[in-house]
């Protein structure tokens, strides 16, 4: 088991840039989520997907940002344009759908810096 | 609404000694409660959880957590703290969410165990 994997793990962009982040989830796993941490406000959600479908996206920031899931294997988060309080640590998690017993497997994170 | 609240951002204790990290919560229902733990440049990683039966959850590293439906709490403890515990701890609740499962984090506790 490989575990969640999160690319790059570093970003350092320049605001107004087009920022990805990738992540590829445990297999098998069918709900994913995408979170941003800063020392400022935590550990906050801003989208998760059940079977490549977003289910709740209210906790993404403004429309600058955007996520998509095309497969089961790959979930991608954008930023455009960034700005500089975008700058957070980003993880994806994945876990077992319909199972609220199920707990969250993180990745490393992508540790973004907009300047 | 759910919430989660860790009422302290840092616990400090000496190793040997017994450690405890709080979290109270709210939650509409019966409550999945989890604790999480990380370490700098890592994602979270399960450490236990709740769901039903036994008040005393035991968990990875000799962690347990003691739920208490009366006061909604859903304390972490250690018998003996080893420095290598030292690390940011989270407490989560996950609840039903129209068409999927959100869980919710609390702030973060960092525990700081001095040799």
């Amino acid at each position: 088991d490989a575990g969640v994997i999160q690319s790059p793990r570093h970003e350092v962009t320049e605001m107004g840039q087009e920022v990805t982040l990738r992540c590829k989830p445990i297999s098998g796993h069918n709900s994913l989520f995408w979170y941003r941490q800063t020392m400022m406000r935590g550990l906050e959600l801003l989208i998760y997907f059940n079977n490549n479908v977003p289910i709740d996206d209210s906790g993404m920031p403004e429309d600058r940002f955007s996520a998509k899931m095309p497969n089961a294997s790959f979930s991608t988060l954008k930023i455009q344009p960034s700005e500089p309080r975008d700058s957070a640590v980003y993880f994806c998690a994945s876990t077992e759908q319909g199972f609220l017993n199920s707990p969250l497997h993180f990745g490393n994170g992508t540790r973004l810096t907009v300047t | 609404a759910q919430s989660v609240a860790q009422p302290e951002d840092q616990v400090n204790v000496a190793e040997g000694n017994p450690l405890t990290v709080k979290c109270t919560y709210s939650v509409s229902g019966n409550p999945y409660l989890f604790w999480y733990v990380q370490y700098p440049n890592r994602g979270l990683q399960f450490l236990l959880k709740y769901i039903t039966g036994d008040n005393l959850v035991k968990g990875s590293y000799g962690f347990e957590a003691e739920f208490n439906k009366s006061q909604t709490s859903f304390h972490l403890k250690k018998p003996s703290a080893l420095v290598s515990d030292s690390a940011l701890y989270f407490c989560a609740v996950r609840a039903a969410n129209t068409g999927g499962f959100k869980t919710i984090f609390g702030a973060g506790t960092r525990l700081f165990v001095k040799a």
